[in-house]
């Protein structure tokens, strides 16, 4: 399994760019990345999702260079809702194996 | 509505009194999980199933067990419950061609 190296925190303020960068050095030729969010006391709830180049939907952005050794999640225009911990996971092949590493993610604060 | 239920919400125990944490899903996934969070250690997979009868132990299976016997739903069971279990429960299910996880509202056990 892949480990992931996230930052522990980070600040930003209201209506700022934020972007999360991911460092997964081991990561294999079948590894996917994604990206949670998680609010206190509440379960996480996916955000993206993406194997090469660049993913984007309605609330993200994920960028991974071609080496994929590392990811960047990119939240355009945060707001203070955006205020949670964000989880990097690699893993392979969903319909395969499905045992993933959590780490201690990005714990986000957006300041008015 | 599609959603993953998790029962009971709040439970206290004593140890050594088995319990069972029912978790229930209604979007057909393949996948289901069962997760703990505990301050500073993050999230951590107990197991996971891909699909009926189909099991695996995740990071931290000891003291736990499962049973998938339907595709709907997956309990998790602490036979002698002690006090280090004392955490926040997640269950979580997907489907097999993506790593997007559902995850239900967390059950908060405390082991006195």
């Amino acid at each position: 399994l892949a480990k992931t190296t996230q930052p522990i925190s980070m600040d930003s303020y209201e209506g700022q760019e934020v972007n999360i960068t991911c460092s997964h050095n081991n990561i294999a030729t079948n590894d996917y990345i994604t990206w949670y969010q998680q609010f206190p006391s509440q379960g996480p709830r996916f955000i993206i999702q993406g194997y090469k180049t660049k993913v984007t939907n309605e609330v993200a952005s994920l960028f991974i260079p071609a080496d994929r050794k590392s990811s960047t999640l990119s939240l355009p225009r945060v707001s203070l809702s955006d205020t949670a911990v964000y989880y990097c996971l690699v893993g392979d092949n969903p319909g395969n194996n499905r045992k993933l590493i959590w780490g201690l993610g990005t714990s986000l604060a957006v300041n008015p | 509505e599609a959603q993953v239920t998790q029962n009971p919400r709040y439970l206290i125990t004593v140890t050594g009194k088995k319990l069972t944490v029912t978790c229930s899903q209604n979007m057909n996934h393949e996948y289901m999980s069962w997760y703990r969070q505990d301050p500073g250690l993050g999230l951590r997979q107990i197991y996971y199933s891909m699909n009926v009868e189909v099991t695996d132990k995740g990071d931290v299976p000891e003291g736990y067990k499962v049973s998938r016997k339907e595709k709907r739903n997956f309990p998790l069971i602490l036979e002698s419950p002690s006090p280090n279990q004392t955490s926040l429960y997640f269950c979580a299910s997907g489907s097999t061609s993506t790593f997007e996880q559902y995850f239900g509202p967390g059950t908060r056990l405390t082991v006195t």
